[in-house]
């Protein structure tokens, strides 16, 4: 079946560890997105790649890094994680990086910092 | 900057009666999508509905309706016939017609009694 796969489903991780939450879609999709959701506050974009090679940052970029080496990957990566990352993190993907085509999402990533 | 506000932290409806829920954002701009996304118990991401602010006609799918009222800035969702599946929190989000960032706002949980 065609979608977003997120790994891993869930993680508990100790403070000041690294972490990378993967992101693989099969729908050949040229935009992909990261978003946390926190309650009170929604989803908030993380960074986000119109295209293979290339990656922006959104409205809650500080303590994230992203790379988009080809078209079906968007890692995300918290080099050293703090308690604040605590969050549920989705991975999102679009045919355009217009919203002309809406947004496909994966099941998320239940991350806890400790 | 684009705001989302959903001043509805919860709502009740009895089975097949109908709900609203309300949706309010502020932009300065002409062109943009606004969007109702779906999340039950599973944590799927599940786009109900969008609504391209150029066109006057309010969207439509099924059970689900939305009340744009450009002017005012308000984008509310009806579901009329509520089912105990529609139970779920429910996310009102804003988009640019040349961005590819969405902002969403905090939530509705919807519950439906039977």
């Amino acid at each position: 079946i065609a979608g977003i796969t997120q790994a891993p489903t869930s993680q508990i991780l100790a403070a000041g560890r690294r972490m990378t939450l993967r992101c693989t879609q099969d729908m050949r999709h040229n935009a992909m997105y990261w978003y946390r959701q926190d309650l009170g506050l929604g989803l908030r974009l993380i960074h986000y790649s119109n295209t293979a090679g290339t990656t922006g940052k959104g409205e809650v970029p500080d303590g994230y890094s992203v790379s988009r080496a080809n078209t079906d990957d968007f890692p995300l990566t918290l080099a050293s994680a703090v308690p604040s990352q605590t969050s549920v993190y989705f991975c999102a993907s679009s045919s355009t990086g217009r919203l002309g085509s809406p947004l496909h999402f994966g099941n998320g990533t239940r991350l806890t910092v400790t | 900057a684009q705001t989302v506000t959903q001043s509805q932290p919860e709502m009740s409806v009895q089975e097949a009666e109908t709900v609203t829920l309300s949706c309010t954002y502020d932009t300065s701009e002409s062109d943009y999508y606004l969007f109702w996304y779906k999340q039950p118990p599973s944590r799927q991401m599940i786009l109900v509905i969008r609504q391209e602010a150029y066109k006057q006609q309010n969207a439509t799918e099924n059970r689900f309706s939305v009340n744009f009222q450009k002017a005012a800035k308000s984008f509310s969702l009806k579901i009329s016939d509520s089912q105990l599946g529609d139970a779920a929190m429910y996310f009102c989000a804003y988009g640019m017609e040349y961005g590819n960032k969405l902002v969403f706002g905090a939530g509705t949980i919807l519950r439906v009694k039977s």
